[in-house]
């Protein structure tokens, strides 16, 4: 059974930075690509980065471009999400997802509220 | 970046009717377009891939179609466990972009 399991959400202050983690079992990980996805409070879903299955190809929003960096670790079975310069707009529920077009697996999601 | 304009963006219904949601790509996108089904406080779900392909899993009632701009999500007979939002997502190019959503309610 695929599992996507987060980690590192938490209330933090504008200007910070905060990393999450998505701990990944149940599959061959490093033949998949990873994607976040963020949903404001009462809002729709924003796609937010993916990476490429090996690591080398990363995306991203133009709204996160140049203060959040994807990556994985292919020993550890781990995505993560290192965000900078944090606003306000970026508190959403950040979710992790299996795939590159069909994100045929999620994680429980995990809440970054950026506030003073 | 490619615009999904997803419609309605809210409809109420009775169990066993059929539902229909569309949504439109701001260019043509071959057929590089998903559905998800989201409860509230829960992630979001594949329904549907490819414009028309089931997800394993997903009941038969889901069907997609569609190509290019225009695609439409159908549900046949609407079950007490679709109460729902659903969401498109293209996939032809990033960035990837979803639709606004469409809340599906019990009339």
């Amino acid at each position: 059974e695929v599992q996507l399991l987060q980690s590192g959400g938490g209330v933090i202050r504008p200007g910070k930075s905060l990393r999450l983690s998505c701990d990944a079992s149940g599959f061959t990980f490093k033949n998949y690509a990873l994607t976040w996805v963020r949903q404001a409070p009462g809002k729709g879903l924003d796609w937010v980065s993916t990476i490429s299955d090996s690591g080398n190809r990363t995306y991203y929003a133009d709204s996160v471009k140049g203060r959040f960096t994807i990556s994985r670790d292919n020993v550890k079975n781990t995505l993560y999400l290192q965000m900078n310069s944090l606003r306000g707009e970026d508190t959403a529920v950040y979710y992790c997802a299996k795939g590159n077009w069909n994100y045929d697996s999620w994680g429980q999601g995990t809440l970054v509220t950026v506030s003073s | 970046a490619i615009h999904m304009t997803q419609s309605p963006s809210s409809l109420s219904a009775s169990v066993g009717d059929r539902v229909t949601i569309t949504c439109r790509a701001s260019q043509g996108i071959r057929n590089d377009l998903g559905w998800y089904q989201q409860k509230p406080g829960k992630a979001p779900k594949l329904l549907i891939y490819s414009a028309s392909t089931l997800q394993n899993g997903v009941p038969s009632r889901f069907s997609g179609s569609g190509s290019g701009t225009d695609f439409t999500l159908t549900i046949s007979s609407l079950q007490p466990e679709d109460f729902a939002t659903y969401y498109c997502l293209q996939d032809y190019d990033f960035p990837r972009t979803f639709g606004q959503g469409t809340k599906v309610e019990i009339k």
